[in-house]
C-alpha cells in the first residue's frame, strides 16, 4: 500500500527541547516537503528537498532542520530556536509527469507545553 | 505564483451540486489551477487541475473563464463526507521548488 507516513499523530514536548518529526514515503517520489498550519489559517512551507543530500529553505525555515540522506525518508527537527512550535505539520511528495500532483502524510500535531 | 481569492465558508444541501468559485485575475499564461481539498485534522487531497479548458474526473468538474481570471469548482451530488475545505491554488509547472502555495481556501459545509 503505497503513501506517505508521519508518526507520531500527535506529540507533546517541553519548550527548550528539540523534537525530530519522521516522514517516510514508498512512491518512489524525489521531491518531498514540510508545511506547517496553524489553526484556520493555509499552509505554509518551511523546507524542501528536491533530491537525496540536497534541501532548501521554503518561506519559514528559521528554528527547523532537515536532513535527506534516504529517499525515502525527509525527517524535520523542531529546535528550541523555533518561537511558536505548536502547530499541525505536514509531510509531502511531488509526483512527477503531467500532473505534478502533491500527495500529503496525514501530519503530526505538535503541542508544546 | 498567481494570487487568489476564495469566499470563506458556503453551505449546501446534500445531494445538491457544490459551487465553488475562485478569482485569479493575475494569472499568467503557463500557470494552471488547482484545486485540493482538507478534511479536519488530515492532510490535503488533490481534486483536480486545468490550464484552459474545462476539466472533469470521477471527484469533480473544473470550469476555467475564457479569460482564465477565475474559476469554479463543480461537486455534482454534494454528500456530507464532502464537507471540508476547498483550496484553489494557481502555480507554473516551471516554477523552482514546486511547492504550492496554500491560502485560507472556503470551508464548505454540507447540510444534511
Amino acid at each position: 500500500d503505497g503513501g506517505i507516513t508521519q508518526s507520531p499523530k500527535y506529540l507533546f514536548r517541553k519548550e527548550g527541547q528539540n523534537v525530530t518529526l519522521s516522514c517516510e514515503q514508498n512512491l518512489n517520489h524525489d521531491a518531498m516537503y514540510w508545511y506547517r498550519q496553524d489553526p484556520g489559517q493555509g499552509l505554509r512551507l518551511i523546507y524542501y528537498s528536491q533530491i537525496v543530500n540536497d534541501f532548501q529553505k521554503g518561506d519559514i525555515a528559521e528554528g527547523y532542520s532537515v536532513s535527506r540522506e534516504k529517499k525515502e525518508s525527509f525527517p524535520l527537527t523542531v529546535t528550541s530556536a523555533q518561537k511558536n512550535p505548536t502547530a499541525f505539520y505536514l509531510c509531502a511528495t511531488l509526483a512527477g509527469g503531467p500532473v505534478h500532483e502533491q500527495f500529503f502524510g496525514p501530519g503530526t500535531r505538535l503541542t508544546v507545553l | 505564483d498567481a494570487k487568489t481569492t476564495q469566499p470563506p465558508s458556503m453551505d449546501c444541501a446534500e445531494g445538491r451540486a457544490a459551487n465553488l468559485p475562485c478569482n485569479h485575475s493575475t494569472i499568467s499564461g503557463n500557470e494552471y489551477v488547482y484545486w485540493y481539498r482538507q478534511i479536519h485534522s488530515q492532510g490535503p487531497q488533490y481534486i483536480i487541475h486545468g490550464l484552459k479548458n474545462n476539466e472533469t474526473n470521477e471527484m469533480a468538474s473544473l470550469i476555467i473563464t475564457e479569460d482564465r481570471k477565475s474559476s469554479t469548482l463543480i461537486l455534482p451530488h454534494a454528500t456530507l463526507r464532502d464537507t471540508a475545505v476547498y483550496y484553489c491554488i494557481v502555480r507554473g509547472m516551471d516554477t523552482g521548488r514546486r511547492a504550492l502555495t496554500f491560502g485560507s481556501g472556503t470551508r464548505l459545509q454540507v447540510q444534511p
